[in-house]
């Protein structure tokens, strides 16, 4: 059945290090999102893309964060460098259409320890 | 303050019983959602509502606008509705549609057998 894929699931590495969190949305799905969820902040929505293209990334910190759809089958997102207060679990979610809503389709997660 | 408060942050319940999860914002919002995130993670949205009630099976949703507040009620509750139930907002994005949004802390239900 069609879901949304990440990779990895979990990712320990080291202050300093470049991340990359990988996304396959459902096929057919031209909306992609990226959310961080923290104990302390809850849910967060860090950006999304429509077409591939960023329709809002301001709740991306910039400095570091980047967020890229080098194709309609793939989203990335890299942070560099990375520091123990990015650790938390990101989600990638998924949706079809354009204007309105449709239900968002979420990923797996990947789980993020930065030491 | 945040933007959306939830209540009760914890919520244990014995099944069957009527279940209600509220949700208060603070700012014009053009939709409200509630979603559930089960114990392993996984993240479901169920409603996005912007008046009125909604119905999917046991769980209903409701908003007053003029109040700002929102409600979900689980009726009959059973043990697999323990999960994190989490409430957000929206307001209309440069493309029309209601995807930016603003997530309360989240609701953590426990139903006992």
């Amino acid at each position: 059945d069609a879901r949304v894929t990440q990779t990895p699931r979990d990712k320990v590495t080291e202050m300093g290090q470049e991340v990359t969190m990988r996304c396959q949305p459902i096929l057919g799905h031209n909306t992609v999102f990226w959310y961080r969820q923290t104990m302390m902040q809850g849910l967060e929505l860090l950006a999304y893309f429509r077409n591939r293209a960023p329709l809002d990334d301001s709740g991306m910190p910039k400095d570091r964060f980047s967020a890229e759809m080098p194709d309609a089958t793939l989203a990335t997102l890299k942070i560099q460098p990375s520091e123990p207060r990015d650790s938390a679990v990101y989600f990638c979610a998924s949706a079809a259409g354009g204007a309105g809503y449709n239900e968002q389709f979420f990923g797996p997660g990947t789980r993020l320890t930065v030491l | 303050k945040n933007e959306v408060e939830q209540s009760p942050q914890n919520l244990t319940a014995q099944e069957g019983e009527f279940i209600t999860i509220n949700c208060s914002y603070s700012v014009g919002i053009s939709a409200l959602h509630w979603l559930q995130q089960h114990p392993g993670g996984g993240i479901v949205s169920l409603f996005m509502l912007s008046s009125g009630k909604k119905k999917h099976g046991r769980l209903i949703a409701t908003i007053n606008i003029q109040e700002k507040h929102s409600s979900l009620h689980i009726t009959a509750s059973h043990p697999r509705d323990s999960a994190v139930y989490i409430c957000a907002v929206s307001g209309l994005d440069s493309g029309g549609s209601n995807y930016k949004l603003t997530f309360g802390k989240g609701t953590l239900l426990t139903v006992n057998p």
